[in-house]
């Protein structure tokens, strides 16, 4: 399962509200990604991080922010959750042997109010 | 810009086979992915091209054409449990980046 955890699994919370996701890796790989998956949009890259203090922006960035101060763990910041931000959130990594395919973690499900 | 696209939904028989296309316009390309994702999971990796050609893995082929734009994935002798979605995604050639398609939801029925 390539050593992916991500926490909480399930937040509720209200409009507003700061809200920090996590992903934690056990593999020490160098490429992370924070995804949000909704109906009929499938996956979307938010951000993504290269190494410690590396990162980028993907193509739905606005609203949030990212940090990554460990190889281990790559923190998704929502600024002030909005209801837009309702969503299923996964955490990936680059690991594949063969094809450096993405893994990802299984996923926290967040519902703003 | 990036412009990936599969049908919404397909359903087939348990053992028949099913055919997901997948067309893409992307500004790049370094190699197309096919990910199942049952539902209330996370997606997982099936097969990757990068050649044009068939890979083959199983149960499960992957098919490429570059000058096409165009990739599938043929399901043969389906079974319940492959009952999922099914995510065409491809790779930024500069940053290694996946842009997904929507995905097709399939449904195997007994």
């Amino acid at each position: 399962d390539a050593g992916i955890t991500q926490s909480p699994r399930h937040k509720v919370t209200e409009t507003g509200t700061p809200v920090t996701l996590r992903c934690h890796q056990t593999e020490n790989h160098r490429y992370m990604y924070w995804y949000r998956q909704d109906p009929g949009h499938g996956l979307r890259l938010i951000h993504y991080s290269y190494g410690v203090k590396d990162t980028d922006k993907g193509e739905v960035s606005d609203g949030y922010s990212v940090s990554r101060s460990k190889t281990e763990d790559f923190l998704l910041t929502l600024e002030s959750a909005t209801s837009s931000q309702t969503s299923v959130y996964f955490c990936a990594i680059s690991a594949g042997d063969r094809y450096n395919e993405q893994f990802f973690g299984p996923g926290t499900r967040l519902t703003v109010l | 810009g990036q412009n990936i696209d599969q049908p919404t939904e397909m359903t087939a028989t348990e053992g028949a086979i099913v055919q997901i296309n997948c067309t893409y316009q992307t500004s790049g390309f370094n190699g197309l992915f096919w990910y199942q994702q049952h539902a209330g999971e996370a997606p997982t990796f099936l097969s990757y091209n990068v050649l044009d050609g068939l890979e083959e893995k199983g149960r499960f082929s992957s098919f490429l054409s570059r000058s096409k734009g165009y990739s599938y994935l043929l399901l043969k002798e389906l079974q319940m449990k492959d009952s999922a979605s099914y995510l065409c995604a491809v790779r930024d050639p500069n940053d290694y980046k996946l842009s997904f398609g929507a995905g097709t939801t399939v449904t195997v029925r007994a």
